[in-house]
């Protein structure tokens, strides 16, 4: 059971917006910045936004990220079929002293 | 280009020892810390070790402290994870990741397999 809350699953139609939420505790989002992960099955994960809301070369501004307080949420705007992934926020935590992560969040697209 | 190569998963029965690997280039392996992340078969993200780039600075999940040792060779630009007394549950793709100190994990490698099973 992951220190960080994630919806199992979210959907949406092509075209549409989807909101990924990610839950956590002052040791970990509430003091630290978010990053969001994309997977696709049988791949490694891939940076999608860090530090909250910065997102890497090449990443399209389609994908945004925001924190308040000890929730972060990943939106994704006009979606599209190749968004159909595993999705993952990941904090680091004071507490643990380690990287957290989010259960993760498989998004269809129907 | 950023790239990370593991090596070294394989097949073991309970209770034996692997030594994973990890091959950098591209970057200057010095400067970053580096990160073992696993993933079990159709579960999500588990981070297991953490390692700063003068290696001063280890940590470990409480699943693997005292039996896994994360270390590096930054002449080598090499980075390791020793696993001793594997249980059943270690199974997983284990991922070597490259950090920018604690901010964020921004590269990883491709994976490798680590079966524990009689």
């Amino acid at each position: 059971q992951s220190v960080l809350t994630q919806p199992p699953s979210a959907s949406g139609a092509p075209g549409q917006r989807v909101t990924i939420s990610c839950s956590g505790s002052s040791s970990n989002i509430g003091s630290n910045t978010v990053n969001w992960y994309q997977q696709f099955p049988g791949t490694a994960p891939k940076l999608l936004i860090y530090r909250n809301n910065q997102r890497p070369s090449g990443v399209p501004d389609r994908f945004s990220g925001s924190k308040s307080g000890t929730s972060a949420s990943l939106a994704i705007s006009g979606l599209q079929s190749e968004d159909e992934a595993d999705y993952y926020c990941a904090p680091w935590d004071d507490s643990l002293n380690g990287w957290v992560f989010g259960g993760g969040t498989k998004l269809t697209v129907l | 280009e950023v790239h990370l190569v593991e090596s070294g998963g394989g097949l073991i029965q309970p209770g034996g020892s692997l030594r994973l690997s990890c091959a950098a280039s591209g970057f200057s392996f010095s400067s970053y810390s580096l990160n073992w992340v696993r993933q079990a078969p159709g579960r999500g993200l588990e981070w297991i070790s953490y390692i700063s780039s003068n290696s001063k600075t280890r940590y470990y999940a409480d699943s693997v402290k005292g039996r896994f040792t994360i270390s590096r060779d930054n002449a080598r630009d090499s980075v390791y994870l020793q696993m001793n007394s594997l249980r059943a549950d270690d199974t997983a793709v284990y991922y070597c990741a490259r950090s920018e100190s604690q901010l964020e994990i921004d590269y990883w490698g491709q994976g490798t397999l680590v079966t524990v099973s009689s």
